[in-house]
């Protein structure tokens, strides 16, 4: 158990729909990443915080947003569903974004119907 | 440009042998290398990592060979074992970013007892 915790595990929405992902980093890490897992695309970075402020984007879409909030807890929102969203979904942290490893948690599973 | 280049795809080895998974990147700009590892339905998993001004790690029964001349660097797995059978992701960052990782493809390996 990697201490970072995500929630919901699976999740099932239809097109044009609007879903919000939680993760919760390990105690003391300040850095929260998220990060897309797909057959076609593999893993990729979308989007890191640090002590709640965006710090870096990558390859995410305009539909999608994040935050983290004072108490370090991350959301990613999910916006206009289309069938290609469906992936995994996961959230890493680490104690800094400069010089510590990312642990990841067990993702959310995202099913766009 | 970005990509880290992973290979083989997938990999058959029988138990107590030697896995080789290679990668390769282009960014002279990365300093940071991770390999990990991932099960069906988990998160992936910190396995070891190395920086540049090393040309081998050693954990247990994991090597990182790396070969700064030639952009590429390599997991060696020792006396494979069928709990070793896994997904293994090579990763790359760039220095002061190194929770913002680019993946390579993965390489689905089974050991057969």
């Amino acid at each position: 158990d990697s201490g970072v915790t995500q929630t919901p595990k699976h999740l099932i929405t239809a097109t044009g729909q609007r879903v919000t992902l939680r993760c919760s980093p390990r105690s003391g890490d300040l850095s929260v990443y998220w990060y897309q897992q797909s057959l076609d695309q593999g893993l990729q970075f979308l989007i890191q915080y640090y002590n709640g402020e965006e710090r870096a984007k990558g390859n995410i879409l305009e539909r999608f947003s994040a935050q983290q909030f004072p108490d370090l807890h991350s959301e990613l929102n999910l916006s206009s569903l289309e069938l290609g969203d469906s992936a995994l979904y996961f959230c890493a942290s680490s104690v800094d974004p400069t010089h510590t490893e990312a642990f990841f948690g067990q993702g959310t599973r995202l099913t766009v119907v | 440009q970005q990509q880290v280049k992973q290979s083989p795809q997938s990999l058959i080895v029988q138990k107590g042998g030697i896995s080789i998974i290679n990668c390769a990147y282009e960014n002279t700009a990365f300093d940071y290398f991770p390999w990990y590892q991932q099960f069906p339905g988990k998160g992936p998993a910190l396995l070891i990592a190395i920086r540049p001004d090393v040309s081998e790690k050693k954990e247990g029964r994991f090597t990182i060979s790396f070969n700064k001349s030639a952009k590429q660097f390599s997991l060696h797995i020792m006396d494979s074992q069928p709990g070793d059978s896994a997904t293994y992701f090579c990763a790359a960052s760039e220095r002061g970013s190194q929770g913002n990782l680019i993946f390579g493809k993965g390489t689905k390996l089974s050991v057969k007892p």
